[in-house]
């Protein structure tokens, strides 16, 4: 197993462009999240989804889409691409939604944007 | 809502020395998971131990011990024998019932181990 996979690793972007991060896991999990990680700071939630066809905002959405059309894929969409949206973003997974469920993350992508 | 507070931007040990990285959280819920990740300087995020709510006895995992106090709401986290290796960047973290959050984990702000010989 793959577990949680992640590209690209490291990225540039000027203001204004647009980019996909993918995030793909081969656990057959329901749940998917995507993070990101400012410097100094926790993880804060992105945007997460429960399953196929299912996704919902978390706590800082803005500047981000998402869709899940399959159980392995997740990809983060970035649209006009800003230099607030510079940090770390981590996807991750994890098989049902309870508190004893670990969540299996990827190793991230860092994106800067200048 | 669901917080977890870490007070410890930096800690340092000494190798082979015991050390423990604090964490306490604030949840109305009864049901929860509290989690502790280490990162290291590459980056990636390496789940360490985890403790359920209703578990009656402390989380253990080789040299890595959770001290969880309910009452006081706190999970330190506890290194024994500390190695080089140990340092890293140290996040606690919850996870509530599925029905209210989920699934999704609370972070705090990390806490910043170095281990000197």
């Amino acid at each position: 197993n793959a577990g949680v996979t992640q590209t690209p690793k490291f990225r540039i972007l000027k203001i204004g462009q647009s980019m996909t991060l993918q995030c793909t896991q081969d656990m057959n999990h329901n749940y998917m999240y995507w993070y990101r990680q400012d410097p100094g700071m926790g993880l804060k939630l992105i945007y997460y989804s429960v399953g196929a066809g299912i996704t919902d905002k978390g706590e800082v959405p803005n500047g981000y889409n998402v869709s899940r059309s399959t159980t392995e894929d997740f990809p983060l969409r970035l649209e006009l691409a800003a230099p607030s949206q510079t940090s770390v973003y981590f996807c991750a997974s994890s098989l049902a939604g309870g508190p004893g469920n670990e969540q299996f993350f990827g190793p991230g992508t860092r994106l800067t944007v200048l | 809502a669901q917080k977890i507070t870490q007070t410890q931007p930096g800690m340092f040990v000494q190798e082979k020395e015991a050390v423990t990285l604090d964490c306490t959280y604030d949840t109305s819920d009864q049901s929860y998971g509290l989690f502790w990740y280490k990162q290291p300087s590459s980056g990636e995020m390496i789940f360490l131990i985890y403790q359920g709510s209703y578990d009656e006895q402390n989380a253990t995992e080789g040299r890595y011990s959770l001290n969880f106090q309910k009452a006081r709401k706190s999970a330190n986290l506890v290194i024994s024998a500390s190695q080089l290796g140990d340092s890293a960047m140290y996040f606690c973290a919850m996870r509530g019932p599925r029905g209210s959050t989920l699934g999704r984990l609370y972070f705090g702000r990390g806490t910043q181990l170095t281990v000197w010989p």
